[in-house]
């Protein structure tokens, strides 16, 4: 069944407003990967968590393994943040990477 | 500068042909995957190598054959390919095959007509 629940599906933003992507595990996951799809297809990794927050530059991004969530905070956004954003885990009790994707979140943003 | 590199970007192929997916990674990495992104659905994962080793497969159809001539190489070999299996195949590669970072190539967009 579903492992990822990604939200929202879609998001608008401002340039220089922020928002928050979250994701909720169904499993226990002991690993979360934030990536960003640019419009030409490509995936770009921004963050790798085996828990708690790591921050780069306006992304900060935290993984909460005992409550199964993850978040991507967007701050300052930009037009080059334009893209769909996925999380992705792998499963506590996959013996080998296996990341499960979440749906992902299609961002937009605008002047 | 791509550091894995995918050929063909694109490639548009007949029902029941077959074709070849090259993949090949510069990152030193010891694991690659192959991931498979359809239209409305999310990715996913299809294989992992490591050593040139399969560690695990999820893909149910025997069609799908990975070949790793090289450490740095992972091939996709799709038989009696049908419209279904259009789709953007990507590979990956990481450091080891367990807690650590993915790192993708920029795709194969597959249309099977």
């Amino acid at each position: 069944g579903d492992q990822v629940e990604q939200s929202p599906s879609a998001l608008s933003l401002h340039e220089g407003t922020g928002s928050a992507l979250r994701c909720n595990f169904t499993t226990t996951m002991r690993a979360v990967q934030w990536f960003q799809q640019n419009s030409r297809g490509s995936l770009i990794n921004l963050f790798y968590l085996a828990s708690g927050t790591k921050e780069n530059g306006r992304l900060k991004s935290t993984f909460n393994s005992k409550e199964s969530y993850s978040t991507l905070h967007i701050r300052d956004a930009q037009l080059e943040d334009s893209g769909t954003y996925f999380c992705a885990a792998e499963a506590a009790s996959s013996s080998f990477s296996k990341l499960v994707f979440g749906q992902g979140t299609s961002l937009s943003v605008v002047p | 500068d791509p550091k894995i590199i995918q050929k063909p970007k694109y490639l548009v192929a007949v029902t029941g042909s077959e074709k070849i997916l090259i993949c090949e990674q510069y990152l030193g990495h010891n694991a690659m995957y192959w991931y498979r992104q359809s239209a409305k659905k999310p990715l996913e994962f299809m294989f992992s190598y490591s050593y040139q080793k399969l560690m695990d497969n999820q893909t149910a159809s025997s069609r799908f054959q990975p070949q790793s001539s090289k450490k740095n190489h992972l091939d996709l070999q799709i038989t009696a390919l049908k419209p279904d299996d259009s789709a953007t195949y990507f590979c990956a590669s990481s450091a080891g095959v367990s807690n650590e970072r993915l790192f993708f190539g920029h795709g194969t967009k597959l249309s099977v007509l």
